[in-house]
């Protein structure tokens, strides 16, 4: 079974901090996912990344910056976090460059700014 | 630009009553994917199926069925004889090329459905 672990499931960070969403997965994926979950809105992609070092911006990039130094690890970074970035975060994988095998989602981390 | 509509937002029904979520999408791609996600009240997204966008048979699996009509862009999902477990948040999703790779592997979410089933 294909295994997407979130580093935490919930997390309360400060306005500015500096703040580090990890996301690691067993299944020798190519594809990596960040999404952000809020209510009435559905799933948002913030970034996405097709290969070590490659990324692509999503729909909602601005405020976030993201790293993938090895194939099975894809960080989400918030710069300067702020209020407006307390959401739900989901991380995502999938095989192949161009398959469209489905996504294989974590459990999810509940991210509080005060 | 991609787009999947969720009419409905929450729907609620007795247990052993059939429900339909629809799905509507928008795309100028000729090749795309569709698919459904569930996602209990956990949290994990659990994938259901995949369609792809030449293929229109209808599929059932178990008491979940799926209907896919390329003319009205439409892929719905009919439970039959709901059951309590089914209650969670259910999505559709469309495949999408990446700028990069032109292949479809990024995925534009409805905005979900809430199916509450009642004992």
């Amino acid at each position: 079974d294909v295994k997407v672990t979130q580093s935490s499931r919930y997390l309360v960070k400060r306005t500015g901090e500096k703040v580090f969403l990890e996301c690691v997965q067993d299944m020798d994926h190519e594809n990596m996912f960040w999404y952000r979950q809020d209510p009435g809105l559905g799933l948002r992609l913030i970034y996405f990344s097709y290969d070590v070092k490659m990324k692509e911006k999503g729909d909602i990039p601005e405020g976030y910056s993201v790293s993938r130094e090895k194939k099975e690890r894809f960080s989400l970074i918030l710069e300067s976090a702020s209020t407006n970035q307390t959401s739900m975060y989901l991380c995502a994988s999938s095989f192949g460059v161009d398959s469209n095998q489905p996504q294989h989602f974590g459990d999810g981390t509940r991210l509080s700014i005060l | 630009a991609q787009k999947v509509t969720q009419a409905q937002t929450e729907i609620s029904v007795v247990e052993k009553e059939d429900v339909t979520l629809d799905c509507v999408y928008e795309t100028r791609d000729t090749t795309y994917y569709l698919f459904w996600y569930k996602q209990p009240p956990s949290g994990e997204l659990v994938f259901l199926i995949r369609r792809n966008s030449f293929d229109e048979q209808n599929e059932i699996s178990g008491r979940y069925s799926w209907n896919f009509q390329k003319s009205t862009s439409s892929f719905n999902f009919t439970i039959t004889a709901s059951q309590v477990v089914d209650s969670a948040v259910y999505f559709c999703a469309l495949s999408g090329p990446s700028l990069y790779t032109g292949a479809n592997s990024k995925l534009t979410f409805g905005k979900g459905i809430t199916l509450s089933v009642r004992p």
